[in-house]
């Protein structure tokens, strides 16, 4: 199974500070159809997961665009550009290039 | 607008087993492959199974496979998991996604208890 290692998993930031998170999956996520699929979730708390970010870079609708990703093979990472008090919650990054799909640990965003 | 409404969760005990549903509106449900997901509390997202738009292929995670059964109803815009054998570890919120990971329901508890 792939797996996905998310890193750091807490990040403390102010409002305005941009961050990063990681997400390595144990193998290559490019389909043989060309596509990567790698996409990021935010889990605000007490709410099911948000799409934010589709095949590695693709801005999902009506999501901010200080959300971007970016990677490509087994690396990857969600930048968020100008951290929001919204934006606070648990982001995964989540692979359904090979099945059995899975999910990263999560990365816990508290704001300061 | 896009609607995923699970039903089926209670208290069961170990050994038993329970049937999710899943009913969906807003969006042309035979088009789309279907994701269930579960989240222990206070832990992470488990990706459980993955049913294709027409039920041609089907996937399950380890945990589940030989235990769990994912299935669809198009005419009936629903989404189904069978749970067999449940066991404590089984004990989650469980929500149903559109293939994508676009669209959630608000999950439905499954606690397996005696």
């Amino acid at each position: 199974d792939v797996v996905l290692t998310q890193t750091p998993p807490t990040l403390s930031a102010t409002i305005g500070q941009s961050v990063s998170i990681s997400c390595r999956s144990s193998q290559s996520l490019l389909h043989s159809n060309g596509n990567t699929y790698l996409n990021w979730l935010l889990q605000r708390p007490g709410q099911p997961p948000q799409l934010l970010i589709y095949l590695v870079s693709r801005l999902e609708s009506g999501v901010p665009n200080r959300f971007s990703g970016s990677g490509s093979g087994t690396d990857f990472t969600l930048k968020i550009s100008g951290v929001e008090a919204e934006d606070l919650g648990v982001y995964y990054c989540v692979q359904s290039t090979h099945a059995p799909f899975t999910f990263g640990s999560g990365t816990k965003l508290e704001i300061k | 607008e896009v609607q995923l409404v699970e039903s089926g969760g209670g208290l069961v005990q170990p050994g038993r087993s329970l049937k999710l549903s899943c009913v969906a509106s807003g969006f042309t449900f035979s088009n789309y492959g279907m994701n269930w997901i579960r989240q222990a509390p206070g832990k992470g997202l488990e990706w459980v199974a993955y049913i294709s738009s027409g039920s041609s292929y089907i996937y399950y995670a380890e945990t589940v496979k030989g235990r769990f059964t994912i299935s669809r109803d198009n005419a009936k815009n629903t989404l189904y998991l069978q749970m067999t054998s449940l066991r404590s570890e089984d004990t989650a919120l469980y929500y149903c996604a559109r293939h994508r990971f676009d669209y959630w329901g608000q999950g439905v508890m499954v606690t397996v208890s005696s």
